[in-house]
């Protein structure tokens, strides 16, 4: 248990749904993150945020939409997605944004197959 | 580019040592990360080098040496809950973390 939760841990879709991820941390962490796994590659940072605020968008398909409504909660929002788009998607948390030993706690992944 | 490079696959008997090596290039450099991750489970942090040399926790070390863009994770004393996948990443000159595709290491009696 890593103090992080993501719900749910597997969904499949159809390329017209629309759906969403959640996570959510106990840590009294102040940055979020939203990472791709993909089979065989690195992990894909696709967003970053700050105290709520968004401080990275790493030329992610409007596709997918994030939101944070607060420190602990963060959403992806999936509409219209692609095949290509199955993949495990990962959050993570970290004290703040990177500096010193500041190390990031990730949750148990949401395995995405998108149909 | 940017690049972290490890093998994708080891193989290990239990008892025994193995060393996960990982090697970089990166635009700066402001430490390096090993995380294990069992499959279908979240990553969990191992370890963190940011100075040359070894940091030993138990069954795991790490190395780092800056000068060559080189380290490596040494288990001892394997044991079959220790077949996961492991990640090196390295954060950069601006902080970003980079990331390797992972090693995934299976344990054979």
């Amino acid at each position: 248990e890593t103090g992080v939760t993501q719900t749910p841990r597997h969904l499949v879709m159809g390329m017209t749904n629309k759906k969403s991820l959640k996570c959510e941390q106990h840590l009294g962490h102040n940055a979020m993150y939203w990472y791709k796994q993909s089979a065989k590659k690195p992990l894909e940072l696709m967003f970053v945020y700050s105290l709520e605020e968004r401080v990275e968008n790493n030329s992610v398909p409007s596709r997918f939409s994030p939101e944070c409504p607060n420190s602990s909660h963060l959403f992806l929002h999936l509409h219209t997605l692609q095949p290509e788009d199955s993949a495990l998607y990962l959050c993570a948390s970290s004290q703040d944004l990177g500096g010193g030993t500041d190390t990031q706690y990730f949750g148990p992944g949401t395995r995405l197959t998108v149909l | 580019g940017q690049n972290i490079d490890q093998p994708t696959e080891m193989t290990a008997t239990e008892g025994a040592i193995v060393q996960i090596n990982c090697t970089y290039q990166t635009s700066g450099f402001n430490g390096l990360f090993w995380y294990q991750q069992h499959a279908g489970e979240a990553p969990t942090f191992l370890s963190y080098n940011v100075l040359d040399g070894l940091e030993e926790k138990g069954r795991f070390s790490s190395f780092l040496s800056r000068s060559k863009g080189y380290s490596y994770l040494l288990l001892k004393e394997l044991q079959m809950k220790d077949s996961a996948s492991y990640l090196c990443a390295v954060r950069d000159g601006n902080y970003q973390l980079i990331w390797g595709a992972g090693t995934k290491l299976i344990i054979k009696p």
